[in-house]
């Protein structure tokens, strides 16, 4: 399909170990986003790249969570050295220009 | 700082009944305003959203948005409401153009149940 794709679905890992996400936006789409999203609240912003470059990191909680787009298309969110507070829905988002952006399925991170 | 307000967690409406889901926002400068709709275990869709121009919107599924800018309000309408349009409802609000980021700030969300 033509929207944005994440993987895992769901991905579930023990306290301590280290995770990827991946999200591959629309084509063509410049801005992707990383949000996180616990059960019953809004979203919260994690990072914004534009192109390949980080454009605003300042939702990053710590140092243990890091993002990448190298190319300008697929974005993969590292999270190390997991904790269970981590636990959340992880969704991405891509936008072209000042418009809407369009938000993956997510992927639910559980820690255990 | 940006920052969006949705002042009711839930909203109960009957069928049938006009339904309206409340957003009030603070942007330093012009503000681009969105909402959102959230089905159990799904990502969130787009339903509408207002960069400029008509102060009322429209958007997907019948419904429609009012910008108002001395309230800097933004609620979501809908005339007549359906038992499908039950989820949950975000606004986010975006400003880049004083701030010099471009990402979106959302509410806490609503949750809209339409009762048969």
């Amino acid at each position: 399909g033509a929207g944005v794709s994440q993987t895992p679905s769901n991905k579930v890992t023990e306290k301590g170990k280290y995770v990827e996400l991946r999200c591959d936006p629309i084509s063509g789409h410049t801005a992707l986003y990383w949000y996180r999203q616990s059960l019953g609240q809004g979203p919260e912003f994690l990072i914004y790249f534009q192109g390949t470059g980080a454009a605003d990191d300042s939702g990053l909680p710590n140092d243990r969570f890091f993002a990448v787009r190298p190319e300008g298309s697929v974005s993969t969110l590292k999270i190390q050295r997991t904790e269970r507070g981590d636990s959340a829905v992880y969704l991405c988002a891509s936008s072209l220009g000042q418009g809407e952006a369009f938000f993956g399925q997510g992927t639910r991170l559980t820690v255990v | 700082a940006q920052s969006v307000a949705q002042p009711e967690d839930q909203v109960n409406v009957a069928e049938g009944n006009p339904l309206t889901v409340k957003c009030t926002y603070s942007v330093s400068g012009n503000p681009y305003l969105f909402w959102y709709v959230q089905y159990p275990n799904r990502g969130l869709q787009f339903l509408l959203k207002y960069i400029t121009g008509d102060n009322l919107v429209k958007g997907s599924y019948g419904f429609e948005a009012e910008f108002n800018k001395s309230q800097t309000s933004f609620h979501l309408k809908k005339p007549s409401a359906l038992v499908s349009d039950s989820a949950l409802y975000f606004c986010a609000v975006r400003d880049g153009i004083t701030s010099g980021t471009y990402k979106y700030i959302f509410g806490t969300g609503t949750r809209l149940k339409v009762l048969a």
